[in-house]
């Protein structure tokens, strides 16, 4: 079945450290790749988001482009702040899987000033 | 801006008692998701609802039944609290199904004694 893998955490970096945390996906057909932020005491929140291969997402400062030949959904950020440390979620979404997101397990992020 | 809400942020219920989960959203989304988020498991789908009085099991539902009324309103209902029903809920609204973004409440702290 479909499935996403994220790194777990939790990551911690000092401000203005390079971010990578990524994801993997398994899925048959073309599924659309999400990666959602979720604050201390908040719900989750779209960051940013790819419909097909090649594309690149961004948001905030965010990045991270679908890859199908790697399967892979890697969110990147050149350079940390304080206020970016949360939970971030990747996800898969589209017709495959019968129209449900599937959500990786959350990568905690914490950033130290 | 979309908004959607839930009843209560925190939730103390004792075990057998029936508890009622209500979430509104105002975009006038078809479609509404109820989560449970656990430590290391992420989001895990326990139903969801593509219209006014239907509702399709998600991943785990057992323990859990669903009601929605009307479009804008969609209840989770634990018949029986039990321990291992503590945690956080979490819900979610879309326009497109599968395919677009999540909204997603602040969610509900629910702790079972």
């Amino acid at each position: 079945g479909n499935s996403v893998t994220q790194m777990e955490g939790p990551v911690t970096l000092s401000e203005e450290a390079f971010l990578t945390i990524n994801c993997t996906y398994t899925a048959t057909g073309y599924p659309s790749l999400f990666w959602y932020v979720q604050y201390p005491g908040e719900g989750l929140q779209l960051l940013l988001k790819a419909t097909k291969a090649d594309d690149k997402g961004s948001n905030k400062g965010f990045e991270a482009t679908y890859r199908k030949e790697t399967t892979s959904f890697h969110l990147e950020k050149g350079s940390v702040q304080v206020s970016d440390s949360a939970v971030y979620f990747c996800a898969l979404g589209g017709y495959t899987g019968g129209f449900k997101t599937i959500f990786g397990a959350g990568t905690r992020l914490f950033v130290k000033a | 801006d979309v908004k959607v809400t839930q009843s209560s942020r925190y939730l103390v219920k004792r075990t057998g008692e029936k508890v009622f989960l209500e979430c509104v959203q105002d975009m006038d989304h078809e479609n509404m998701f109820w989560y449970r988020q656990d430590p290391g498991l992420g989001l895990r789908l326990i139903y969801f609802s593509y219209d006014v009085k239907m509702k399709e099991k998600g991943d785990i539902p057992e323990g859990y039944s669903v009601s929605r009324e009307k479009k804008e309103r969609f209840s989770l209902i634990l018949e029986s609290a039990s321990t291992n029903q503590t945690s956080m809920y979490l819900c979610a609204s879309t326009l497109k199904r599968g395919l677009g973004e999540q909204y997603f409440g602040p969610g509900t702290r629910l702790t079972v004694t």
